[in-house]
């Protein structure tokens, strides 16, 4: 099945300065990878995916690389506001003959924006 | 925007007593999923099930978990026998379709096995 590693655990900032999760991935089958931020308590927010037809997304001040060669993805944010304080998880997407969409987790990054 | 809603949000129980949260997914929707995470850890894949059966499911779902679709709109995880280790956030999820397609959370319902 897949594994998927992530880095840092923590990471502060401060605030305007960009930050930059990265993940690697073990399944080269793997196609879709997600990015989710999550508040204490909260569910999973979905803010940005990438799909292995593309190398790179961008949505605003929140962008994601995937080099399917090297099998790593990587989540940057510019210009950090407070309220990117989080945890960050990204994912891969098992390929599993039932169907379905079955992700893998890292291991997660909570990310604090200082003022 | 249409939401997966979950019930309850919190649920303590007795250790060994039996134990369902309920979900109602998106209703255009195919897929349905059950994710943990235990507290200050990953989510963590519980199984997927699709047109009135489990698709797939993970080393985690043993016989001690059973998912079902009662009527058209809701889908039910159920603990039985509950331990200690059990007590983390359960998150129900669905997808329009399989493979690739962005997946929904829902609010997610905390147990506390004590």
């Amino acid at each position: 099945g897949e594994n998927v590693e992530q880095h840092p655990s923590t990471l502060s900032v401060q605030e305007g300065d960009s930050a930059v999760i990265k993940c690697t991935y073990s399944d080269s089958a793997s196609n879709y990878f997600p990015w989710y931020k999550q508040e204490l308590g909260k569910r999973p927010q979905l803010i940005i995916d990438i799909r292995s037809n593309v190398g790179e997304k961008k949505d605003q001040r929140i962008a994601v690389t995937l080099n399917k060669t090297a099998k790593h993805f990587s989540l940057h944010i510019t210009e950090t506001q407070p309220e990117d304080s989080a945890v960050y998880f990204c994912a891969a997407e098992d390929v599993v003959t039932g169907g379905g969409n079955k992700l893998t987790f890292g291991t997660g990054t909570q990310l604090k924006v200082e003022l | 925007e249409p939401e997966v809603t979950q019930t309850p949000s919190h649920q303590v129980t007795q250790m060994g007593q039996e134990v369902i949260l309920r979900c109602v997914p998106i209703s255009n929707h195919l897929y349905f999923y059950w994710y943990r995470q235990i507290l200050g850890q990953k989510v963590e894949f519980l199984v997927s099930f699709y047109n009135n059966e489990i698709s797939e499911k993970s080393e985690i779902f043993d016989d001690q978990f059973s998912v079902e679709r009662p009527d058209g709109s809701n889908f039910t995880l159920k603990i039985r026998s509950t331990k200690l280790e059990d007590s983390a956030m359960y998150f129900c999820a669905s997808t329009a379709q399989g493979r690739g397609n962005t997946i929904y959370f829902g609010e997610g319902s905390w147990l506390t096995v004590v």
